[in-house]
């Protein structure tokens, strides 16, 4: 299976913190997106890095891919309690999609 | 410009019985996926289908689950015979044609189905 697995479960930090997700996946892939879900709504997608790419930036998203240890990781800078939602990762394989158990962010004011 | 519609939001239905599940995609997509996800866990993918043909079913349960996209109208997705363990939410998501904007993904906000 190509599904990512992020790491942590579970995240608390304070406003104003940066948070750190990552994800590890198994296979080689066309490129890797990250994803977040506010409770009891659908996945929102938030940035996508492409297998020649090392790092990627939007706004206050940093993402990075380093495709010999098969891992990406998605750092949030200067968090906000709006932030708080779970994160996913999702693999790209011939376009079917594969998504790991997610972060779970808090962000306390 | 809406985004992908599903309906209901909330459906219960006792076991043995039929849960039919809709999912509109975007405007000018043409790809639409289905998604099952348990409380605290991620998206489990279940099917992958573009209008009339199904592309990939891997992730069906053989038995009591379809999925179809018709030319005209929404993707349904079928649950026949429920049982407590179908109790889930279940997420459409859509895409544009490949190589159109592409290839991530656009969420509805799911279907809620709860077996009595």
């Amino acid at each position: 299976s190509q599904q990512g697995e992020e790491d942590p479960q579970a995240l608390s930090i304070q406003e104003g913190e940066n948070a750190t997700m990552n994800c590890s996946y198994k296979t080689s892939i066309n490129n890797l997106q990250w994803y977040r879900q506010n409770s009891g709504r659908g996945l929102v997608h938030l940035i996508l890095i492409r297998s020649n790419e090392r790092e990627k930036h939007s706004g206050r998203l940093r993402v990075t891919l380093d495709t010999s240890k098969k891992s990406s990781s998605l750092l949030i800078t200067a968090s906000r309690a709006a932030d708080t939602a779970s994160y996913f990762c999702a693999t790209d394989d011939f376009n079917k999609f594969y998504f790991g158990s997610g972060t779970k962010l808090n962000v306390k004011p | 410009n809406a985004g992908v519609m599903q309906n209901p939001r909330h459906l219960v239905r006792r076991r043995g019985q039929e849960a039919r599940l809709r999912c509109s995609p975007m405007k000018g997509h043409s790809h639409v996926y289905w998604y099952r996800q348990l409380p605290e866990e991620g998206l489990k993918f279940m099917v992958y289908l573009q209008k009339e043909n199904i592309i990939d079913e891997s992730g069906m349960p053989k038995e009591r689950f379809s999925a179809e996209f018709p030319k005209e109208g929404p993707s349904i997705l079928r649950i026949q015979q429920v049982v407590r363990g179908d109790s889930a939410a279940y997420f459409c998501a859509s895409s544009p044609p490949t190589g159109q904007g592409g290839p991530s993904l656009h969420f509805g906000n799911g279907t809620r189905l709860t077996v009595t």
